[in-house]
């Protein structure tokens, strides 16, 4: 099994909502990566968890909030967004992080928009 | 600062031919490269990974090289099909400012016309 799930597919919220993303995987990697992508753009890396713990924070604002309850899951949870928050949000996990050699697989992602 | 470059942005061929699509990259101390397919509105499809230390991988009608001297790397589609239509992104996975980082290229929209 090589998917990596995310859901809700799709999330409308206004700006003083609070929801969450979940994203899901079981082919037992270790690390697991948050990706921002905005319209016609490339993926943009936001955080990094390896074994369950925040290596990477690419200076995201704290309205964004990531978690690793265990190492299948990764939730993404939202807060007070602005407009320009709107855009896909992609799950992706690898066997590791620290190795720097390993693919990674990414997830459908979740169309966000902040209205 | 690494900085990830695709060309051409966008590409349209016709079906049955070879093509090439581009991916340079300005810091060559890099960990490895993977290229993805992207189709509208949706997730990343892995295509190849190469470690820093080989220089070309292959699957089925893909082929994608590395010279990590020259800061480049190439994905050939051989025979190519509509369904191959998509965006081709590369990713450089390297070691900069203390941490690994990963940087997506710019993209290449190809359009496969029957």
């Amino acid at each position: 099994d090589t998917e990596v799930t995310q859901t809700p597919k799709h999330l409308v919220m206004g700006m003083t909502n609070k929801k969450s993303l979940k994203c899901e995987q079981h082919m037992g990697h270790r690390a697991m990566y948050w990706y921002k992508q905005k319209a016609k753009k490339p993926p943009e890396l936001m955080f990094v968890y390896s074994y369950e713990k925040l290596s990477i924070n690419e200076s995201v604002p704290s309205r964004f909030s990531p978690e690793c309850p265990n190492s299948s899951l990764l939730n993404l949870h939202l807060h007070a967004l602005q407009p320009e928050d709107s855009a896909l949000y992609l799950c992706a996990s690898s066997q590791d992080w620290t190795s720097g050699v390993v693919e990674q697989y990414f997830g459908p992602g979740t169309r966000l928009t902040v209205t | 600062k690494q900085e990830v470059t695709q060309i051409p942005a966008a590409l349209s061929v016709p079906e049955g031919e070879n093509l090439v699509l581009n991916c340079s990259f300005t810091d060559s101390a890099i960990y490895n490269l993977q290229w993805f397919r992207q189709d509208p509105g949706k997730g990343l499809t892995s295509l190849l990974l190469i470690q820093s230390s080989q220089r070309e991988q292959t699957s089925g009608r893909l082929n994608a090289s590395l010279d990590k001297s020259s800061g480049r790397s190439t994905l050939y589609i051989a025979a190519s099909q509509p369904g191959d239509s998509a965006t081709y992104l590369c990713a450089v996975r390297f070691y900069g400012g203390g941490y690994q980082k990963v940087t997506f290229g710019t993209g290449t929209k190809l359009q496969v016309i029957p």
